[in-house]
């Protein structure tokens, strides 16, 4: 298995301009999580998905930011307008319900690098 | 709302030596998991061992085992024969035990880190 795959793995863009970042989860994981990780911050949930739908989305800081599942194997995190405080590195991860237990793990990508300047 | 501390921003580690993370959280949960991962340079997370609370026994993992202290709330990481690979930054992580499908029982809440280094 590939693991979790995000694209881009960096990426550099100016202040008001719009940010996809995009991730693949393991295939037969039900859910997704997107985290935002700062100096500052450290690792933080910003919203995660159950079998596509968002179940909690409480971390995401502001309505300039927006995330979607159009199917099991695909996910986005919009930023737009970016700022310069957006900077961070962004991870996925997917974990799965079988049996009626919930994974013990979380399988995380490799993360992307925004920096907005 | 549940928090998680790691008190030690770095440590360092002499080659072959044992080093102890600190972990301390914050719960009124009576059972949930815990977690240690590992952050290399390369940003991957990856696991390192996890801990069931409802298990009396403490994990092992090869080199890395843990201390388990429910009563007071501490998951402390010990890295024996400590090797250069080990260096990176270490995040204990705490997630409830809700076996209800859905729900907000999935996100793992994160400690601050603690950035080890092995010198030779």
């Amino acid at each position: 298995d590939a693991g979790v795959i995000q694209s881009p793995r960096h990426e550099v863009t100016e202040m008001g301009q719009e940010v996809t970042l995009r991730c693949k989860p393991i295939s037969g994981h039900d859910y997704l999580f997107w985290y935002r990780q700062t100096m500052m911050r450290g690792l933080e949930l910003l919203i995660y998905f159950n079998n596509n739908v968002p179940i909690d989305d409480s971390g995401m800081p502001e309505d300039r930011f927006s995330a979607k599942m159009p199917n099991a194997s695909f996910s986005t995190l919009k930023i737009q307008p970016s700022e310069p405080r957006d900077s961070a590195v962004y991870f996925c991860a997917s974990s799965y319900w079988t049996s009626g237990f919930f994974s013990n793990e979380q399988f995380f990508g490799p993360g992307t690098r925004l920096t907005v300047l | 709302a549940q928090t998680v501390t790691q008190s030690q921003p770095e440590m360092s580690v002499q080659e072959a030596e044992t080093v102890t993370l600190s972990c301390t959280y914050d719960t009124s949960e009576s059972d949930y998991y815990l977690f240690w991962y590992k952050q290399p340079p390369s940003r991957q997370m990856i696991l390192v061992i996890r801990q069931e609370a409802y298990k009396q026994q403490n994990a092992t993992e090869n080199r890395f085992s843990v201390n388990f202290q429910k009563a007071a709330k501490s998951f402390s990481l010990k890295i024996s024969d400590s090797q250069l690979g080990d260096a990176a930054m270490y995040f204990c992580a705490y997630r409830r035990r809700r076996e209800d499908y859905g729900g907000s029982q999935g996100n793992l809440i994160f400690g601050k880190g603690t950035k080890l280094s092995v010198k030779p």
